[in-house]
């Protein structure tokens, strides 16, 4: 079965620090993605990133960066200088081979000005 | 603006009554899902469709269905209400053009139910 943890349940960091939030999966499959999804304080669901399970190559967009380590089943992901706009929960997503798609429970992130 | 239409954006119901989400894609994608965010669950895949037919199923209960139509609109249908059903519907659309691939999702802004 596949599950996606993370640890950090809440953070708070001050503006311009920089903060990596965890997660961790499990699943059986071979062929998987996964994703993180920002949900700012108005709600809605923004998606971040999709990483699939053959692509093990590290990801940097702008001040965002993803670190994706099949060796130890991690999918982490750094904001460099955060910002107040950054407060928000942040979820990981798992999908086996298409189907199905697990979230974590998200981390929330607050940036303190 | 994601593109994702979905209405209504509140409904406050009773318990045992029923209700309809509804839920427009982007223009071009093929693939909807449906998802729940509740305070006790989270996060919830419930379903997908792909050019109207079901293509993967989550955790969604039997009182829960949902259909896309010839014009990739889909529908969410929720009977037999309960307190717990009470929760934010989320719907996103994809290109998804294969079966067994994944591509980015694009979420509508939600449907808040309150189920008094």
């Amino acid at each position: 079965a596949q599950k996606v943890t993370q640890a950090q349940t809440e953070i708070s960091v001050v503006e311009k620090e920089d903060v990596t939030l965890d997660c961790v999966y499990e699943t059986r499959d071979t062929t998987y993605y996964l994703f993180w999804y920002k949900q700012p304080p108005s709600g809605e669901l923004v998606f971040l990133i999709r990483r699939n399970s053959f692509d093990e190559q590290n990801e940097i967009s702008g001040r965002y960066s993803w670190n994706f380590q099949k060796s130890t089943s991690s999918f982490n992901f750094t904001i460099t200088a955060s910002q107040v706009v950054d407060s928000a929960v942040y979820f990981c997503a798992l999908s086996e081979n298409g189907q199905n798609f697990v979230f974590g429970p998200g981390t929330r992130l607050s940036v303190l000005p | 603006d994601s593109g994702v239409t979905q209405t209504p954006k509140h409904l406050i119901t009773a318990t045992g009554q029923r209700v309809t989400l509804r839920c427009s894609p982007r223009s071009g994608d093929l693939s909807v899902y449906w998802y729940q965010q509740s305070l006790d669950q989270g996060l919830q895949f419930l379903i997908q469709y792909y050019n109207g037919e079901e293509r993967a199923k989550g955790n969604i209960l039997e009182r829960f269905s949902a259909q896309q139509f010839p014009d990739l609109h889909s529908e969410l249908n929720l009977s037999s209400l309960e307190l717990g059903d009470s929760a934010l519907y989320f719907c996103a659309s994809s290109v998804a053009k294969a079966s067994g691939k994944t591509d980015t999702q694009y979420f509508g802004p939600g449907t808040r139910l309150t189920v008094l």
